[in-house]
């Protein structure tokens, strides 16, 4: 089983702020099948990045998803204060799917 | 649309069976898998298993084979996920979720709303 790795576990930053989020796998996992996701308390997660880089439909350009091999990152360029939440990677290998145990992004 | 609409919570004692449902609605229900995720309280996702409502095909993760059942009624485009005796332990937020429908697209969008059961004496 693929393990997946966040940091920091808690980001404390101030709107307007760059937010960067880590996501590394034990082994290597194949951009196509990294994904990111959202959420905020007591809702569902939503779907921010597909394929480590594709934004999912409606999502804003100051998200953005990079990396290859075992090292991904997500980017928030300008943190709007509804971007205060938990993050997720996610990827898929040999017929199951992982998470990342989350970094928690909190108003500073 | 897309939409997955999940069954109400649910308050049971341990060793009762429970069957929480996932409704699909906007698109082809037999044409994407529907997984299954647990997020125990307080905590990080969990993947438990997945199932393709075309043919019945079904996946578990090692850590939840045994402990559940995936099904799916494609009649009525829904998809379950059972016990048959719950723990203490299986108090969680159960979410599912659409797969996307190509071999390479292993995300998932959208998810339902989440279904909380609750487990105790």
């Amino acid at each position: 089983e693929i393990v997946l790795t966040q940091s920091p576990g808690t980001l404390s930053l101030s709107p307007g702020e760059r937010a960067t989020l880590s996501c590394r796998a034990s082994q290597s996992v194949s951009s196509s099948y990294l994904a990111w996701y959202q959420q905020k308390p007591g809702q569902a997660p939503r779907l921010l990045i597909y394929g480590a880089s594709s934004r999912a439909t409606g999502i804003p350009d100051r998200f953005s998803g990079s990396g290859s091999g075992t090292d991904f990152t997500l980017t928030i360029s300008r943190l709007e204060p509804e971007d205060f939440a938990v993050y997720y990677c996610q990827q898929y290998g040999s017929s199951a799917w992982t998470f990342g145990q989350g970094t928690k992004v909190e108003i500073k | 649309e897309v939409q997955l609409v999940q069954s109400g919570a649910e308050v049971k004692k341990p060793g009762e069976s429970l069957k929480i449902s996932c409704k699909g609605s906007g698109y082809s229900f037999t044409s994407y898998w529907i997984g299954w995720v647990r997020q125990m309280p307080g905590k990080g996702l969990e993947w438990m298993g997945i199932i393709y409502p075309g043919d019945s095909d079904t996946r578990y993760s090692p850590s939840f084979q045994g402990q559940v059942t995936i099904s799916a009624d494609k009649s009525i485009s829904t998809a379950y996920l059972q016990w048959s005796s719950l723990k203490a332990s299986d108090t969680a937020m159960y979410y599912c979720a659409r797969r996307g429908s190509s071999d390479y697209a292993t995300w998932f969008d959208p998810w339902g709303q989440g279904t909380l059961v609750t487990v105790s004496s």
